[in-house]
């Protein structure tokens, strides 16, 4: 069983929907939980980071972690077609462990 | 600007070249990283340094030999490369290992093609 399991999409919204990223990981230790973007032919860039419970809110992204369930999510509120990119999820706990990433393109 | 900056950016280099790819990290971090990134796959840890001391080596064939001479240079020394080795490299950094909580920085990546 992966460490971290991501849906690799390709996902496809119309601009100003609403988008939900996800992943399941698989040990309960894991502690610290990261979203990243990557563009194409970029690299990695950190966009949210978080270790407890519950939700964290930047601007149109929020962050939300369910321990009991082992699940994360990303949500992109009003998304742009700025937004279409690569979206990878991490986790840690003595080592990172990255989802496959989901590919996202919002239609102008 | 992450704070971490790759050279070059694209290579092209035959299977029987030496090259080498170049890390610098401006965040006073005490690790950095390599990985491999591959379409369709997670990302790969290569190797980790922390206080310039290899920490964990994956498995990795020996025609990659990371270098890391001080703790905000990391290089990656390719030679006789396979033409599945083609990806993209990212190196890394984070103010540590271990359990420590913190976040890990990339670069843009250099993007490796061997023919």
């Amino acid at each position: 069983q992966k460490e971290v399991e991501q849906d690799p999409g390709p996902l496809s919204v119309p601009e100003g929907a609403i988008v939900s990223l996800n992943c399941t990981y698989s040990n309960s230790a894991f502690q610290y939980f990261m979203w990243y973007r990557q563009y194409s032919r970029k690299g990695p860039e950190l966009l949210m980071y978080t270790y407890s419970s519950g939700n964290k809110e930047d601007g149109r992204f929020t962050a939300q972690v369910d321990k009991s369930s082992k699940y994360i999510s990303l949500f992109i509120r009003d998304s742009q077609p700025s937004d279409s990119a690569t979206y990878l999820c991490a986790i840690k706990v003595n080592q990172f462990y990255f989802g496959t990433g989901t590919s996202l393109t919002v239609i102008p | 600007e992450t704070g971490v900056t790759q050279t070059p950016r694209h290579l092209v280099m035959g299977m029987t070249n030496k090259k080498s790819l170049k890390c610098e990290q401006h965040l006073g971090h005490n690790a950095m990283y390599w990985y491999k990134q591959s379409a369709k796959k997670p990302l790969e840890l290569m190797f980790v340094y922390s206080l310039e001391e290899r920490v964990e080596n994956n498995s990795v064939p020996s025609r990659f030999s990371p270098e890391c001479p001080n703790s905000s240079h990391l290089f990656l020394h390719l030679h006789t490369l396979q033409p599945e080795d083609s990806a993209l490299y990212l190196c890394a950094s984070s103010r540590y290992t271990g359990t420590a909580g913190n976040t890990i920085y990339f670069g843009e990546g250099s993007w490796l093609t061997v023919v």
